[in-house]
């Protein structure tokens, strides 16, 4: 079975704090997600990434960044934590494309952060 | 701009039927729709996926009428473990310049 899992599943940061969230993959996937989860919001896209060291913003990158060092791992950064990022962190990942989908996805099981 | 639609929450009771409907305008020409299943604490998780007509599989089935705007997720005689929040996905655009579109999510509740 895929496993998608991500470095923590609560988290409390501070305003102004570098935040970092780990997500990694064991199924050799070349495409990895990073989404956030917000009540009557759904699922909003952060940034993705199709192969290391590239990625591409999704619907909601300002406030973010990411990095692609190694093809399991993808990390998603707060810069410095704002208290309107207190969400839940979704990370996935997919195989490589067929036939233009991106479709199914194996999601981690969230990290939920709460910024102070 | 795109714009999924999908009902916010449904109720529902044991050994029913369920429908939940996604309207998805734009979807790219060549993207296949997706549901998933979500419960608390757990990242969502696959249940179908189609791109015409109709798809059926252990879990569900899944229609999709010609001009693929919209498509159903059937839940057949539904349990109490099927309560969760369930989510459409597609692609908007072609597949490599397009964006992945999740649904708002319809939160279902089974009733004993």
């Amino acid at each position: 079975d895929v496993k998608v899992t991500q470095s923590s599943r609560y988290l409390v940061k501070r305003t102004g704090e570098k935040v970092f969230l780990e997500c990694v993959q064991d199924m050799d996937h070349e495409n990895m997600f990073w989404y956030r989860q917000d009540p009557g919001l759904g699922l909003r896209l952060i940034y993705f990434s199709y192969d290391v060291k590239m990625k591409e913003k999704g619907d909601i990158p300002e406030g973010y960044s990411v990095s692609r060092e190694k093809k399991e791992r993808f990390s998603l950064i707060l810069e410095s934590a704002s208290t309107n990022q207190t969400s839940m962190y979704l990370c996935a990942s997919t195989p490589p494309l067929a036939g233009g989908s991106y479709n199914e996805q194996f999601f981690g099981p969230g990290t939920r952060l709460t910024v102070l | 701009l795109a714009k999924t639609t999908q009902p916010i929450s449904m109720d529902s009771y044991e050994g029913q039927e369920v429908n939940i409907t996604c309207s998805h305008n734009n979807i790219a020409t060549n993207d296949y729709i997706t549901w998933y299943q979500q419960f608390p604490s757990q990242g969502p998780r696959f249940i179908i996926q189609g791109y015409k007509t109709k798809v059926t599989n252990e879990v569900a089935s899944l229609f999709i009428p010609a001009d693929r705007k919209s498509s159903t997720l059937s839940l057949p005689r539904v349990s109490l473990s099927d309560t969760a929040v369930y989510y459409c996905l597609f692609l908007l655009g072609s597949s490599n310049t397009g964006k992945l579109i999740f649904g708002q999510g319809t939160t279902l509740q089974v009733k004993p």
